[in-house]
């Protein structure tokens, strides 16, 4: 079946610091790729996504790339702030009606003041 | 933005009983999801919903879960009768279309159920 690997359960940073949380994936047909944050208290949160190989998705200052050929999704900022402390999710969806989201195990990122 | 509520937070029950976990969607959106996440793992598909009817279910969906959004009202997931491996967390999602690629799904705050 389809799968999410994210690399890093836990990330601690400080302010300004570059993010990179690694994410590969493995699916059949072409999926689409998607990051979401989740804030304590509150469900995930769309981020962005991208739908085909080498399209770059972005938002808030993160961005990540789709790499069909490695089967990455990695998500990257280039200074962080306090305020981006959250659990980061990759996930995919491999079309058809459903819209059936498959998650990675998330990665708890900290980011000190 | 557009907000999911999800009723109760928090719901304690006996192992056997029933449960109906309440999900208010966002008021346009014609599509409805359940995941399921249990502590320290993935978050994990269960099941979504489409005009009065089940498109997709995973394996996860036992044959005591049910899910119905009678007239346009909260759409529920129902446990009966549960059992101690379905304490997790539930999350609850909206989208306006179908398909992955084209409408971003909303998720409430999700709801902790614990089945002692």
């Amino acid at each position: 079946g389809d799968s999410v690997t994210q690399t890093e359960g836990q990330v601690a940073l400080s302010e300004e610091d570059f993010l990179t949380i690694h994410c590969n994936y493995s699916a059949s047909g072409y999926p689409a790729l998607f990051w979401y944050v989740q804030y304590p208290g509150e469900g995930p949160q769309f981020l962005f996504r991208a739908s085909r190989d080498k399209e770059k998705g972005s938002s808030r200052g993160f961005e990540a790339t789709y790499d069909k050929g490695t089967t990455s999704f990695h998500l990257r900022k280039a200074s962080v702030q306090e305020s981006d402390s959250a659990v980061y999710y990759c996930a995919l969806a491999t079309g058809g009606l459903s819209g059936k989201l498959t998650f990675g195990e998330g990665t708890q990122v900290t980011v000190i003041s | 933005g557009p907000k999911v509520l999800q009723i109760p937070s928090h719901q304690i029950i006996d192992m056997g009983q029933m449960v109906t976990l309440n999900c208010d969607p966002v008021s346009n959106h014609l599509y409805f999801y359940w995941y399921k996440q249990i502590l320290g793992q993935q978050m994990e598909f269960l099941v979504n919903f489409y005009n009065g009817k089940v498109m997709e279910k995973s394996k996860l969906f036992k044959d005591q879960f049910s899910v119905e959004r009678p007239d346009g009202s909260y759409f529920t997931l129902k446990i009966q009768p549960t059992a101690l491996e379905d304490s997790a967390v539930y999350f609850c999602a909206s989208s306006l279309g179908e398909g992955w690629g084209n409408y971003e799904q909303y998720f409430g705050p999700g709801t902790r159920l614990t089945v002692l």
